[in-house]
């Protein structure tokens, strides 16, 4: 399995654009997480689905953050418009739905900076 | 899910010499979770402890828990270069599906 895939690896954008992170799970994985990085906050949980549907949004920093799972193997985060604050990596990780004894796979994530 | 404790937040040994991190939480668990994130990367899961569960091996890791003192440890011995990263534990109160959050990690250097 190629794990976790995420796009694009880096994005450097002006601020006020639309930014779409793209995530594909590894096959089978029913629940999907989307995570931030950075220095002054650390790893923030964002949003995760199981089976697709969203389960608790509640780390989405503001409004200008959305997320989407259309289908088992696709998820994207958009952020609209963007701002410099919003520069951070964003990692996404899948994990089996009963994930009792097992861990999360992270992507190698998407480093965002806004400009 | 509730966050970890990392402790210490840096750790420098030598090539060679052990390492242990700790991570203390609030409430019960159902199990724990280490993970490793080298720079620039992703997580790796590194091992699982479930709540009934005292201690676990895994190659050079060695994780013990305490649930009654609500702490884990991470034990790398014989530590390599290749081991210079940040270690996350995190407590898992709700099987796994309910999101891990994760707190600011310990960061262990280790010299040649």
């Amino acid at each position: 399995d190629a794990g976790v895939i995420q796009s694009p690896r880096h994005e450097v954008t002006e601020m006020g654009q639309e930014v779409t992170l793209r995530c594909k799970p590894i096959s089978g994985h029913n629940s999907l997480f989307w995570y931030r990085q950075t220095m002054m906050r650390g790893l923030e949980l964002l949003i995760y689905f199981n089976n697709n549907v969203p389960i608790d949004d509640s780390g989405m920093p503001e409004d200008r953050f959305s997320a989407k799972m259309p289908n088992a193997s696709f998820s994207t985060l958009k952020i609209q418009p963007s701002e410099p604050r919003d520069s951070a990596v964003y990692f996404c990780a899948s994990a089996p739905l009963q994930a009792a004894g097992f861990g999360y796979t992270f992507g190698s994530g998407t480093r965002l900076t806004v400009v | 899910s509730q966050q970890g404790e990392e402790d210490p937040q840096a750790l420098s040994i030598q090539e060679g010499e052990n390492a242990t991190m700790n991570c203390s939480y609030k409430t019960s668990i159902n199990n724990l979770q280490w993970y490793r994130q080298n720079s620039g990367r992703g997580l790796v899961h590194l091992i699982l402890i479930r709540s009934n569960e005292r201690e676990k091996h895994s190659g050079r890791l060695r994780v013990t828990l305490d649930t009654s003192k609500k702490s884990s440890s991470l034990l790398i011995t014989a530590s390599r270069a290749a081991d210079t990263a940040s270690y996350f534990c995190a407590p898992d109160s709700g099987g796994g599906a309910d999101g891990l959050t994760f707190g600011k990690g310990t960061h262990l250097i280790i010299q040649p």
